[in-house]
Parts: structure tokens; sequence; C-alpha cells
């Protein structure tokens, strides 16, 4: 079982404040790096699929990176939505297994 | 769009029962997953399969089984039901390296 660990668990931050989360993860044995956003009562939507070192990918306020070399990926947000308040889950493929991590919960206040 | 089903949204079992949840998609994806997802430890792949009659185990496959007999339908089998098997479980399909797309889960209650 691999680890892929995404920091920090929760977060809560003011509308308009832009904010970013960490999925770390084995360097070895890379295949791909999703993200997915989850909302309660929802099923998980993806974000970015990434699979090269130095990919940075954007939609609309939400942009990724990825570091394969070092094992870590970074989510951003920019001028956070209280639409934007869900859980954001990353997961390694090792290109036979995929490992997701916890996510972090992300909370937009008004 | 990708449709993922899944046959139930909750369900109540018992101990010992036997237990099938289906999951059908319907963009003719070559990968189809299992997942449970429990409080605090996120979701665990439980099976995939990236063919027909093809199956993989994932990190917890232990007390439960599939079967792919049709490319859209990939389903899950708890031979016999225990209470620590109550949890929500997500189907998923996938193109290769793409984004997996997920089913509203079933909420199972094993009692």
């Amino acid at each position: 079982i691999l680890n892929v660990e995404q920091s920090p668990q929760s977060l809560h931050v003011q509308e308009g404040d832009s904010t970013n989360f960490t999925c770390s993860f084995p360097s070895s044995n890379f295949y791909a790096l999703h993200w997915y956003r989850w909302e309660t009562a929802k099923s998980p939507e993806a974000l970015f699929v990434m699979t090269l070192n130095g990919d940075e990918k954007k939609k609309g306020r939400i942009s990724a990176t990825l570091n394969t070399k070092e094992g870590y990926s970074y989510l951003y947000i920019k001028g956070s939505q209280p639409e934007d308040s869900a859980t954001y889950l990353c997961a390694f493929h090792t290109g036979n297994q995929f490992y997701f991590g916890t996510g972090t919960s992300l909370t937009v206040i008004p | 769009d990708v449709k993922v089903t899944q046959s139930s949204r909750y369900l109540v079992k018992r101990t010992g029962e036997k237990v099938f949840l289906e999951c059908v998609q319907d963009m003719d994806h070559e990968n189809m997953f299992w997942y449970r997802q429990d409080p605090g430890l996120g979701l665990r792949l439980i099976y995939f399969s990236y063919d027909v009659k093809m199956k993989e185990k994932g990190d917890i496959p232990e007390g439960y089984s599939v079967s792919r007999e049709k490319k859209e339908r990939f389903s899950l089998i708890l031979e016999s039901a225990s209470t620590n098997q109550t949890s929500m479980y997500l189907c998923a399909s996938s193109l290769d390296r793409g984004p997996q797309y997920f089913g509203p889960g079933t909420r199972l209650t094993v009692t």
C-alpha cells in the first residue's frame, strides 16, 4: 500500500481569498496524478489528470502543478467562492493501481 | 456525458447475506473500479477491471469478489456480508490514463 498524503486536512477561508493545498506521493512508479472535487451528496468529479513532470493545468480559477521527481502536486484556487466548498482529492496512479489521499476539505465563508 | 449508474443508493442487509452491487457505464470505457469510502480513510480501491472477464485486486479485496461479463457492467459481490463492510461503495469507469467517472454511490448497512 502506497502512502498518498494531502495537507491540510481541512481549511476555512473567506470568500475572495486565494488558497492552495498539497498532495504528496511516492516519486517512483509514477504514471499519472489525478485531482478530483467532491461536493457533499454528489459523486467525485475530475478536475485534472497530470502525467508529465512540470505539468501545469488550469480550469477557470483552479490550477494545479506537478513535480514527479520530488513527489508533490499543488492545487491552487484563486479568489475562492462559496461554491468552491468541497473536498479535494488527489489520486496517484501507478499504471495498475490507484491510491487516493484522504482529501482536503475546503469551506469558503461568504 | 458519461453516465455511471449504481443499482441502489441505499441498501440494508443482514450479516451473512450475499450482497450484489451493480454498476453500469454507458461510454464504452475499458476500465472499471470499485471503491469503498470510510470516514478518515478516504477512497480505498477494492477491485478493478481492465477488460471483460479480467479483474485485479486493489488494496482491500478481502471479503469481496467481482464479476465483469460485459464491458459496461461491473458487479461487486459480498459473499457473506459482515458488519465491518458497512460503508459507502463507489463505482467508477475510465479510459486508459483518463479521469475516472464516478457513480452516485451505494450506502450499504449490514446489521
